[in-house]
């Protein structure tokens, strides 16, 4: 397995259009998540997944973004009407569940896609 | 939610020198995990210390969990540790998500 991979590595759009990004999870990792990262902060939780479902949304996932994850695999997270504000590094991770009601003892990220939205 | 502060903000270093990273949480700590961000945005889970202290290899981690403090040791610092280093502990807001929040990081640079 070579890790998460993200597809594309950078993305730029005009202001106004849809994008689409996609994340590969190592392939027994039942846990996946969106982070989005700007410049000289932390990344933020976007959106989980527990296989197909998508358990948990942030406040920060407006109506413009979407995700999806069919058949607990890869995962896809859409951007409309992109705006200016958006331009930030978009992370995957996934982990596998940890003992039940405990959670995951590491998380493996991918490199990101780089949106910039002028 | 929880409040994670990581110090110094910025660290410059000589090679071969070692250094202490800080990590304060507002609120108790359970799960607390360090990661590594490559100057290319790889983040690198380095170490899962709930309690107590880890070493692997140049780096090593403590957790006084009672205090809500973690410490991240560098020895021998080499050029390929630059980067910026977060702190993060991961939480179950009731869906079992266990998401991480992370502290700004410290940005270092090692300089040969």
């Amino acid at each position: 397995d070579t890790g998460v991979s993200q597809d594309p590595r950078h993305k730029i759009t005009k202001r106004g259009q849809n994008v689409t990004f996609r994340c590969d999870p190592i392939s027994e990792h039942n846990r996946l998540y969106w982070y989005r990262q700007t410049l000289g902060q932390g990344p933020e939780f976007l959106t989980y997944f527990q296989n197909e479902a998508q358990l948990e949304k942030s406040r920060l996932l407006s109506d413009r973004f979407s995700a999806e994850r069919p058949k607990g695999s890869f995962s896809t997270l859409e951007i409309q009407r992109t705006e200016q504000g958006d331009s930030a590094m978009y992370l995957c991770a996934s982990s596998l569940a940890g003992v039940s009601g405990t959670p995951p003892r590491g998380y493996t990220f991918g490199s990101g896609t780089r949106l910039t939205v002028v | 939610g929880i409040q994670v502060e990581q110090s110094p903000p910025d660290l410059i270093l000589q090679e071969g020198a070692n250094s202490t990273l800080r990590c304060n949480f507002s609120d108790s700590v359970n799960n607390l995990q360090w990661f590594h961000q490559n100057p290319w945005g790889q983040l690198i889970n380095l170490f899962y210390i709930p309690s107590g202290t880890k070493q692997n290899g140049r780096l090593s981690a403590t957790t006084v969990a009672t205090e809500r403090y973690s410490l991240l040791y560098i020895s021998s610092s080499q050029t390929t540790d630059s980067g910026v280093y977060f702190c993060a502990d991961p939480r179950d807001s009731g869906a079992g998500s266990y998401q991480l929040t992370f502290g700004k990081g410290t940005k270092l640079s090692v300089i040969p």
